[in-house]
């Protein structure tokens, strides 16, 4: 039973590209969740998603920032127009409907050139 | 205001020896979750331990324990007879209890065993 699987491992992206981060969760797991985290700090949360639907995006910035996840495919994250400050590891999660925590991917790390 | 707090930013402890990395919270909600995940140097996410607010006991998991003080809004990760393989950053993190499932995590603290 695989984990939760984020792709790519690591990106490099020029100023002005946009990013794509793909996450799979975990079979029977229909809650995913997107987090940030920049370099020595805590993880911070994005956008909470269910098949088809945007439930909290509270954390998410207003400009350049998507998240979906399609009925049919993993969940992606799409930053437009990457600056430096987008640098970070973007980690994904996913639960049951249940929830008593998380399992998280492995992450990807976005380094902005 | 931080809903989470870890005071102590890094930690060195010898090997086979106990260490309590602290942590404290701040909530209005009588119902929240407590969790500590570790993040070794290669970056992934581990989950360690839960505690309820509600739950009676203390929670453990193996070497890992939660001295869950209510009253003072402490959840301290005690972990035994430390490993070298321990050494990693451990963040305490709490379940957003007006939020949808979404956790708000501390800051961190990097913990060093030496052998």
């Amino acid at each position: 039973n695989a984990g939760v699987m984020q792709n790519p491992r690591h990106l490099v992206r020029r100023r002005g590209q946009e990013a794509r981060l793909r996450c799979s969760p975990m079979k029977g797991h229909s809650h995913v969740y997107w987090y940030r985290q920049l370099p020595e700090e805590g993880l911070k949360f994005m956008v909470y998603l269910q098949k088809e639907n945007i439930i909290d995006e509270s954390g998410m910035p207003k400009e350049r920032f998507s998240a979906e996840f399609p009925k049919e495919g993993p969940s992606i994250l799409r930053i437009q127009q990457v600056v430096r400050g987008d640098s970070a590891a973007y980690f994904c999660a996913s639960s049951t409907q249940v929830f008593y925590g998380y399992t998280f991917g492995s992450g990807t790390r976005l380094t902005v050139v | 205001a931080q809903k989470i707090t870890q005071t102590q930013p890094g930690m060195f402890v010898q090997e086979k020896e106990a260490v309590t990395l602290d942590c404290t919270y701040d909530t209005s909600d009588p119902s929240y979750g407590l969790f500590w995940y570790k993040q070794p140097s290669s970056g992934e996410m581990i989950f360690l331990i839960y505690q309820g607010s509600y739950d009676q006991q203390n929670a453990t998991e193996g070497r890992y324990s939660l001295n869950f003080q209510k009253a003072r809004k402490s959840a301290n990760l005690v972990i035994s007879a430390s490993q070298l393989g321990d050494s990693a950053m451990y963040f305490c993190a709490m379940r957003e209890p007006q939020g949808a499932q979404k956790l708000v995590f501390g800051q961190g603290t990097r913990l060093t065993i030496n052998p």
